[in-house]
């Protein structure tokens, strides 16, 4: 079985910063995925990426880049955080994009003061 | 409101009881996904039903889908307090697309 690692699993940082989580997935998947999840909410689509160098918006990708280093990397970056802003990013990846199940990494929680 | 920016909904039930978790979903979807999120942990897929299938079950969960009707149900028979967990639908909003959208969430409790 593969795993996916996300680093780093806390992250504190300060208003206007730029903050950069990073995903490494061992499946050999295609499509890796960034959500964000706040405190009693659902998962929000921010990035997707269907292969190596495609790089796909979601629902919620204003305030972030993301980047497709490699097949098995995945980086989200919020440009400019926002004061008070808690919640946790979730990477994912799959075997390619529509063909079912994901798997998920245990999540990064970001603290902005 | 979209998608995972509302509140989880929460059910509180006894052990050996059965529960149903319903999703609604607003656009086509070739697939309805089931992921269960323990705290502190990413989701993972507990059961997949396909646009084909009304019916599929895995142990003691039954999911449905109702395409006419853009709807899909999740139940577990039985249910033990290490169902207590988070059940969240998800959908891909168009084939070939990849993009996979999760519904709002239900935190299930279940008391011994």
């Amino acid at each position: 079985g593969g795993i996916i690692t996300q680093t780093p699993k806390f992250l504190i940082g300060q208003e206007g910063q730029k903050l950069t989580l990073k995903c490494q997935q061992n499946f050999n998947h295609d499509t890796m995925y960034w959500y964000r999840q706040d405190s009693g909410k659902g998962l929000r689509l921010i990035y997707y990426s269907i292969t190596e160098n495609d790089l796909q918006k979601g629902d919620l990708s204003e305030g972030y880049d993301a980047s497709r280093e490699k097949k098995s990397s995945f980086s989200l970056t919020v440009t400019s955080a926002q004061k008070n802003e808690m919640a946790v990013f979730l990477c994912a990846s799959s075997i390619a994009a529509n063909t079912g199940q994901l798997y998920f990494g245990e999540g990064s929680k970001l603290t902005v003061l | 409101s979209q998608w995972g920016e509302e509140n989880l909904q929460a059910l509180s039930i006894q052990e050996g009881e059965d529960v149903t978790m319903n999703c609604s979903y607003k656009t086509y979807t070739t697939v309805v996904h089931w992921y269960r999120q323990d705290s502190g942990r990413g989701p993972a897929l507990i059961i997949l039903i396909r646009s084909n299938e009304r019916e599929k079950r895995s142990g003691r969960l039954r999911a449905t889908l109702d395409t006419s009707s853009q709807s899909s149900s999740l139940s577990i028979t039985a249910a033990q307090c290490e169902d207590t967990a988070v059940y969240f639908c998800a959908t891909n909003t168009g084939a070939n697309t990849g993009k996979l959208t999760f519904g709002h969430g239900t935190i299930l409790r279940v008391h011994p």
